[in-house]
């Protein structure tokens, strides 16, 4: 079955340096790849996209490589800030398609000043 | 600002009581999904429907069913709550064609006693 990894054990780094998540997917060759945020008690918020033929995608400090061959995307934030810390999801769309989707545990990240 | 709500941030039932959630969209989407969240476990979906009175199964729908009777809202029921219904609900929306963000809703904290 379609199964993603994200690194359960939580992410502690300084301010202003590169946080740099995995998301490792088996099973399965999605045609696209989201990351969502979310802050404890919330529902996650929709950052970003990445099409299988894209090998990079940015949005300010945000940035995600998706790497067909490894079945592994990158997700990094630039400069980080205490603001951004927070639990970073990775999902795949679902071979089911009507846009379904098939989430990872998350990675917490935590920016300390 | 387009917006998912639910009816309840925080909900306390009982074993084996009749318990409705409620999710509502105002984006005109005609997907919508029930998910339910756990500790290390992630985003895990219960129903989705793809349109007014349809609606699919999803990984985990043991215990649960739905209701789409109109197109911005989505029902959740738990026919017979039990204990390990305890969770995290989140319900999201999404366009038909894709590739499509999901909009997430700020969930319900539902605690069976």
């Amino acid at each position: 079955s379609q199964k993603i990894e994200q690194n359960s054990e939580a992410l502690n780094i300084q301010e202003g340096k590169t946080a740099t998540l995995t998301c490792n997917y088996t099973n399965y060759s999605p045609a696209y790849l989201q990351w969502y945020r979310q802050d404890p008690g919330r529902g996650p918020v929709f950052l970003l996209l990445i099409r299988e033929n894209e090998k990079e995608k940015r949005k300010e400090r945000l940035k995600v490589t998706f790497d067909t061959t490894l079945k592994q995307s990158l997700f990094h934030i630039t400069a980080s800030q205490p603001a951004d810390s927070a639990t970073y999801l990775c999902a795949l769309d679902s071979s089911g398609g009507y846009n379904k989707l098939i989430f990872g545990a998350g990675t917490r990240l935590a920016v300390h000043p | 600002d387009v917006k998912v709500t639910q009816s309840s941030r925080y909900l306390v039932k009982r074993t084996g009581e009749k318990v409705f959630l409620e999710c509502v969209q105002d984006m005109d989407h005609e997907n919508m999904f029930w998910y339910r969240q756990d500790p290390g476990l992630g985003l895990r979906l219960i129903y989705f429907s793809y349109d007014v009175k349809m609606k699919e199964k999803g990984d985990i729908p043991e215990g649960y069913s739905v209701s789409r009777e109109k197109k911005e809202r989505f029902s959740l029921i738990l026919e017979s709550a039990s204990t390990n219904q305890t969770s995290m609900y989140l319900c999201a929306s999404t366009v038909a064609g894709g590739p499509g963000e999901q909009y997430f809703g700020p969930g319900t904290r539902l605690t069976v006693t």
